[in-house]
């Protein structure tokens, strides 16, 4: 069964504090995404990856970096956290052009962070 | 840009209704169009899909049809059961556009009781 990880389901977090959540992903798919859900405003994109050490800002970037060093794995971080980055955020893989169909992404369980 | 409107939730209905969620899109070509369903405490799943105008995606007993000259999308079922209970949101992806992924709508949240 196809699986997309996120390391911790929900994290408290302080202002001010560097926060890392992880990705994982086994159907060594290209792409990869950070999108964070808040409500009555959907799912907004934050960054995404389409290769190993590339990365493409999304919608909302401001506050957040990624980093991708290996095909499987996409990191979300937030240099210093605040708390209008309280939020679910989900991760999500696809396959390249080529090799599927554009947009049939695979999403993780969602990371809930609170920032106090 | 593109974008895509779903009708304002929550939706409440009783078991064995008949359910339809209204999506309509703007999109500059001729995008692919998906339906994912987030079951609560869950991420997103792939509900059904169609990739040209007048195809349909099924899945579940779920229905949507891709309607090209209404820029619409819109999710239907004959009977919905309370484990029906989800938030469904209405995607678009443009072709050529598969690295960036999908532009949501903002989810329509749906309560069915029994």
């Amino acid at each position: 069964d196809v699986k997309v990880t996120q390391s911790s389901r929900y994290l408290v977090k302080r202002t001010g504090e560097k926060v890392f959540l992880e990705c994982v992903q086994d159907m060594d798919h290209e792409n990869m995404f950070w999108y964070r859900q808040d409500p009555g405003l959907g799912l907004r994109l934050i960054y995404f990856s389409y290769d190993v050490k590339m990365k493409e800002k999304g919608d909302i970037p401001e506050g957040y970096s990624v980093s991708r060093e290996k095909k499987e794995r996409f990191s979300l971080i937030l240099e210093s956290a605040s708390t209008n980055q309280t939020s679910m955020y989900l991760c999500a893989s696809s396959f390249d052009l080529a090799s599927g169909i554009p947009g049939e992404l695979f999403f993780g369980e969602g990371s809930r962070l609170t920032v106090l | 840009g593109n974008s895509v409107t779903q009708m304002e939730g929550p939706v409440t209905l009783s078991e064995e209704a008949f359910l339809t969620i209204n999506c309509t899109y703007t999109a500059t070509g001729y995008p692919s169009l998906f339906w994912y369903v987030q079951y609560p405490g869950e991420g997103l799943q792939l509900l059904l899909k169609a990739t040209k105008a007048d195809d349909k995606g099924s899945n579940k007993g779920f229905e949507a049809t891709y309607r090209k000259e209404t820029t619409s999308f819109h999710l239907e079922k004959g009977s919905v059961q309370v484990s029906d209970s989800a938030v469904y949101f209405c995607a678009l992806s443009e072709p050529g556009g598969g690295a960036d992924g999908l532009t949501f709508g903002k989810g329509t949240h749906l309560i069915i009781q029994p």
